[in-house]
């Protein structure tokens, strides 16, 4: 089944530790989102990538990057993981500007867990 | 000002019994879309229902449908025949602006915790 996938699951850095999560898509969808979700909050846009424009939200701190090498994957990189950066990461995709999808196809990962020690 | 708001932090149903998670919103744009989705403890975020401003019917999927009154812009979620997997967050998003060639982001509300009661 055409999917996002998200890995890994779960991930556990040190603070101050360069950490990469990814994601992968077999939908073909040209816009990747990464949202942050903390506990007990609803989801918040980082920043996504339509086909290879990158879009940052105002209030993302910049100790998070993204990376897009090619429509399937998309990567979040956080510079210097703080205690306040542990957190639900949840990528998605949509169909925005191509397929015939009424609803853009939204479609997410499962989520990454990252617990910051 | 807050885009979606959803006024029940928790909600509790007996099992087989409907429930009735509240949405409004809150956009100056004709063209929108609002979706709500689910969420078990596990984390994966799962789409339910869709409806599009232009609309005339209430969208259904299966148990699901979606209470859309316009004029008082709220999109609330009927759960019909509780079951003990329902319980969950649930989460009201609104997608702005329905052109095509622009990638628009989901706004999501602070979510409903329901829990379906045996």
């Amino acid at each position: 089944d055409a999917m996002v996938i998200q890995n890994p699951r779960y991930q556990v850095t040190q603070f101050g530790k360069p950490v990469t999560l990814s994601c992968s898509q077999t939908l073909n969808h040209n816009v990747m989102y990464w949202y942050q979700q903390k506990s007990s909050q609803a989801p918040k846009l980082l920043f996504h990538y339509y086909d290879k424009d990158f879009n940052n939200e105002a209030d993302t701190p910049d100790n998070f990057q993204s990376r897009r090498p090619n429509t399937s994957f998309c990567f979040l990189d956080i510079r210097s993981p703080g205690l306040g950066d542990a957190a639900m990461y949840l990528c998605a995709t949509s169909s925005d500007g191509t397929g015939p999808s009424l609803n853009y196809g939204y479609t997410f990962g499962s989520g990454t867990r990252l617990t910051v020690v | 000002a807050q885009k979606i708001t959803q006024t029940q932090p928790g909600m509790f149903v007996q099992e087989k019994e409907a429930v009735t998670l509240d949405c409004t919103y809150d956009t100056s744009d004709q063209s929108y879309g609002l979706f709500w989705y689910k969420q078990p403890s596990s984390g994966e975020m799962i789409f339910l229902i869709y409806q599009g401003s232009y609309d005339e019917q209430n969208a259904t999927e299966g148990r699901y449908s979606l209470n859309f009154q316009k004029a008082r812009k709220s999109a609330n979620l009927v759960i019909s025949a509780s079951q003990l997997g329902d319980s969950a967050m649930y989460f009201c998003a609104m997608r702005e602006g329905l052109g095509r060639g622009s990638a628009r982001q989901l706004t999501f509300g602070s979510g409903t915790q329901l829990t379906v009661l045996p």
